[in-house]
């Protein structure tokens, strides 16, 4: 089946203790990113890759990092989490030129206290 | 900057009623568009696709258009129940088809 993996998919964890949270996708696509959900705020973009190790920051990137070593794989980390990054996190990924639209993962609930 | 927008915020019908959800966006030159679906505490569910040549999709009892010259587009629900109860979202690509900017969202309730 074609999907998007994100790991955990609850997490509760203390300030400044280092996570990451994992997405994977199987249908070989080009652009893999990371968007957080708050309320009334919306969906924001954190940070988004194009194509194995090419990345570059959405709207909200501070305190986050991503890698893209593989095609299949963009983890999100937190270095250093602090209680304002307690969010839903999203993952989504698109063919180069998103013909067929994004594919969302089922999100990562994220507690920092 | 793009900017997406979601009219109205809430919508409250009772069953089997027709509906349109309004999303509007700033900057015409967007390569498409996407309508999710989100319930509460969960992921989005792609419901329609258009793509930027094209001026609808249609699935089951949605309808989704496009106008791009106006910047809008438009949900269309027939025969609403109460299993649409939902959060939806709509989303602009940028012109190369990738960075989707999301509008904040109409969260529609379909009463028994």
């Amino acid at each position: 089946e074609a999907q998007v993996t994100q790991n955990p998919r609850y997490l509760i964890t203390v300030t400044g203790k280092k996570l990451t949270v994992t997405c994977s996708q199987n249908m070989n696509h080009e652009y893999m990113s990371w968007y957080r959900q708050d309320p009334g705020l919306g969906l924001r973009q954190i940070y988004y890759s194009m194509n194995v190790e090419v990345t570059d920051k959405g709207d909200v990137p501070e305190g986050y990092k991503v890698s893209r070593k593989e095609k299949r794989n963009f983890p999100l980390i937190l270095e250093s989490p602090s209680p304002n990054q307690t969010s839903l996190y999203f993952c989504a990924s698109s063919l180069k030129g998103s013909y067929n639209g994004y594919t969302f993962g089922s999100g990562t609930r994220l507690t920092v206290v | 900057k793009q900017e997406v927008t979601q009219i109205p915020a809430a919508l409250s019908v009772p069953e089997g009623e027709n509906l349109v959800l309004n999303c509007s966006f700033t900057d015409s030159a967007i390569y498409n568009l996407q309508w999710f679906r989100q319930d509460p505490g969960k992921g989005l569910t792609s419901l329609l696709l258009i793509q930027s040549s094209q001026r609808e999709q249609t699935s089951g009892r949605l309808n989704a258009s496009l106008d791009k010259s106006s910047g809008r587009s438009t949900l269309y629900i027939a025969a609403s129940q109460p299993g649409d109860s939902a959060t939806y979202l709509c989303a602009a690509s940028d012109n190369y088809g990738q960075n989707f900017v999301f509008g904040p969202g109409t969260r529609l309730s379909v009463l028994p």
